[in-house]
């Protein structure tokens, strides 16, 4: 079981639509970072949520800290073939010791 | 350009070979880690380090050994190569654990066989 569960696995939508992903754990985390991957690329950091309750928006991106600071979500309003890739988010704090810990990821498709 | 270096991009290895892959950042992070990548895993952390001489475990250590004799390098050896190493590996670097961005290299495909 990992620290940090990612739902869904998989999203395939089409362009126009909006979309929500969820990055839910047990454990509180001191900060949260969402990242998104293309093929044969890194990952790059969207986002660094580190208040509980805190909402950040970067253009069509919502992204949310949960009041207790141990979920998030992801929320992209009109989506483009542009944003397809993998986004994953990351916790760091007490729960994952001295290091980051990631997500499985959540594979996102947008189709046109 | 600034940023994480990983070679080689693409490695194919026999079963009980051992090899190094390789990884420098030239931003003055005092944090680096390697993580590999399996289908709906997500990444998953090998080692860390917090700085020059010191390293830690991850969460999948196993098979795998690093060091860390300067800021800039952190080479991860497979000491001998299994089938269930294969995998893509990712290099990161940041200032600190946490709020600060992590900076990924390109990654490495290994294949063993």
């Amino acid at each position: 079981t990992q620290l940090l569960e990612q739902s869904p696995q998989f999203l395939s939508i089409q362009e126009g639509e909006n979309l929500t992903v969820y990055c839910n754990s047990s454990s509180v985390f001191s900060s949260l970072q969402w990242y998104r991957q293309e093929p044969g690329e890194g990952p790059v950091l969207l986002v660094t949520v580190v208040t509980g309750g805190e909402v950040k928006k970067l253009k069509r991106l919502t992204f949310q800290f949960g009041d207790a600071r141990k979920d998030s979500s992801l929320h992209i309003t009109a989506a483009q073939p542009g944003d397809t890739g993998l986004y994953l988010c990351a916790g760091a704090g007490k729960a994952a010791g001295n290091k980051l810990t990631f997500g499985g990821g959540t594979r996102v498709l947008v189709k046109p | 350009n600034a940023g994480v270096t990983q070679t080689p991009k693409f490695q194919v290895l026999k079963t009980g070979q051992s090899m190094t892959l390789q990884c420098a950042q030239d931003m003055n992070h005092e944090y680096m880690s390697w993580y590999r990548q399996d289908p709906g895993m997500g990444l998953r952390l090998i080692h860390y380090s917090v700085g020059a001489g010191i390293t830690d475990q991850g969460e999948v250590p196993n098979g795998y050994n690093v060091s860390r004799s300067t800021t800039e390098d952190f080479p991860l050896r497979l000491l001998s190569a299994a089938p269930s190493q294969t995998s893509v590996y990712f290099c990161a670097s940041s200032y600190s654990v946490g709020a600060s961005e992590a900076i990924f290299g390109q990654g490495t495909r290994l294949t063993v066989v």
